[in-house]
């Protein structure tokens, strides 16, 4: 049972390049989230879905564009990198319903120059 | 906007002591669920101890436990024993209804031998 996966682990992109961020699940969850974890701000919601076809934005969905064709697979797509999208993301996943414990993947370190 | 409020970015506890991380959050919801979530500098988000809004009685996890008191939206983290393994960042977060979690901006915590 791998959990969840995230690939790349880190990644350095130029100003205006464009790059997916993959995330995958084998615990048949219906809800996944990209979060961003920023130095002194926690982690903030980027998008999140809670089942195939169905997603939603959170706090700080700019620049960022997800899709959720698969159960198991939530990808995160910047658009054109910035250097303020320099951060560590997180995808994580959980049931639906009750005090669901999210499942963490081990994050991307992106550095965008 | 929903908020969780961490009022100590660092902490610090000799080794065998006991430390208390606070926490208080902000919700409309009258069913919510809460969580502690450690983060080691490997940055792998681990759980630490959850509380379903709905149950008086406070969560314990072997040395961890929480005071949870609903009425002041109060969810502090006790760690009794502590233990150099214990230095992490400490997240509190919770679930307000049917959304993703909302993280506070977190408190590092330092175990000094």
């Amino acid at each position: 049972n791998a959990g969840v996966t995230q690939t790349p682990k880190f990644q350095v992109l130029k100003t205006g390049q464009s790059m997916t961020l993959q995330c995958a699940q084998d615990m048949n969850h219906e809800y996944m989230s990209w979060y961003r974890q920023d130095p002194g701000m926690g982690l903030r919601l980027i998008h999140y879905s809670v089942g195939a076809g169905i997603t939603d934005q959170g706090e700080v969905p700019n620049g960022y564009n997800v899709s959720r064709s698969t159960t198991e697979d939530f990808p995160l797509r910047l658009l054109s990198a910035a250097p303020s999208q320099t951060s560590v993301y997180f995808c994580a996943s959980s049931l639906q319903g009750g005090a669901r414990a999210y499942t963490f993947g081990s994050g991307t370190r992106l550095t965008v120059v | 906007a929903q908020t969780v409020t961490q009022s100590q970015p660092e902490m610090s506890v000799q080794e065998a002591e006991t430390v208390t991380l606070s926490c208080t959050y902000d919700t409309s919801e009258s069913d919510y669920y809460l969580f502690w979530y450690k983060q080691p500098p490997s940055r792998q988000m681990i759980l630490v101890i959850r509380q379903e809004a709905y149950k008086q009685q406070n969560a314990t996890e072997n040395r961890f436990s929480v005071n949870f008191q609903k009425a002041a939206k109060s969810f502090s983290l006790k760690i009794s024993d502590s233990q150099l393994g214990d230095a992490a960042m400490y997240f509190c977060a919770y679930i307000p209804g049917n959304t993703p979690l909302v993280f506070g901006k977190g408190t590092r915590l330092s175990v000094i031998a």
